[in-house]
């Protein structure tokens, strides 16, 4: 069956030290993954695309690693802060040919910064 | 730029009723995506309309409907209410539909009782 799991456990760490997400699928062969962030009562916000073929990607704290080989995704947030709470989303693009695709989610993990 | 918006932001509704939910992307983006968030099932996608048709569908029974009008701004629709029904429903906009970067609305709770 098809399944995309993150972290079933909330993460807790202590603010400075980073933060790694992971987001597994399987059964899917995704064009694309995506990140976002959510928090309580608001859409997710988008972070980041990485595309099948690239193997990392960078913007500010944040990294993201796509391995179609391992069919794992890793969300890296370095220095962290209180602030970086929030669940956060991996998301799966499916292409289906012509403008057909779909956007699959994980089922978010809670990442809670201790100060 | 306005952000995608969603009207109302709360509706409660009893069993059997019908519903429709409003969404207004950001200006410029002809694609407008809606999905169902609940605690069980997480996020999942409903549909994606682009330019007024409906490009992508996903597993949800035909009770669930939508449109998209010349102004790209979109609606959903909802027949028969059910008890699972309750849910957040977000829509999101984008410049190139579902493969690219998604701009999600505050969405709409909605309560069915």
């Amino acid at each position: 069956s098809q399944k995309i799991e993150q972290n079933s456990e909330a993460l807790n760490i202590q603010e400075g030290k980073t933060a790694t997400l992971t987001c597994n699928y399987t059964n899917y062969s995704p064009a694309y993954l995506q990140w976002y962030r959510q928090d309580p009562g608001r859409g997710p916000v988008f972070l980041l695309l990485i595309r099948e073929n690239e193997k990392e990607k960078r913007k500010e704290r944040l990294k993201v690693t796509f391995d179609t080989t391992l069919k794992q995704s890793l969300f890296h947030i370095t220095a962290s802060q209180p602030a970086d709470s929030a669940t956060y989303l991996c998301a799966l693009v499916l292409l289906y040919g012509g403008a057909t695709n779909k956007l699959i989610f994980g089922t978010g993990t809670l990442l809670a910064v201790q100060p | 730029k306005a952000g995608v918006t969603q009207t109302p932001r709360y509706l409660i509704k009893t069993r059997g009723q019908q519903v429709t939910l409003s969404c207004s992307p950001i200006s410029g983006h002809r694609s407008v995506s809606w999905y169902q968030q609940t605690p069980g099932q997480g996020l999942q996608f409903l549909f994606e309309y682009f330019s007024e048709t409906q490009r992508n569908k996903g597993n949800f029974p035909g009770r669930f409907s939508g449109r998209q009008f010349s102004n790209s701004r979109s609606e959903m629709n909802v027949s028969t209410l059910e008890l699972g029904d309750s849910a957040l429903y977000l829509c999101a906009s984008s410049l190139v539909g579902t493969r690219g970067e998604q701009f999600f609305g505050p969405g709409t709770r909605l309560t069915v009782l």
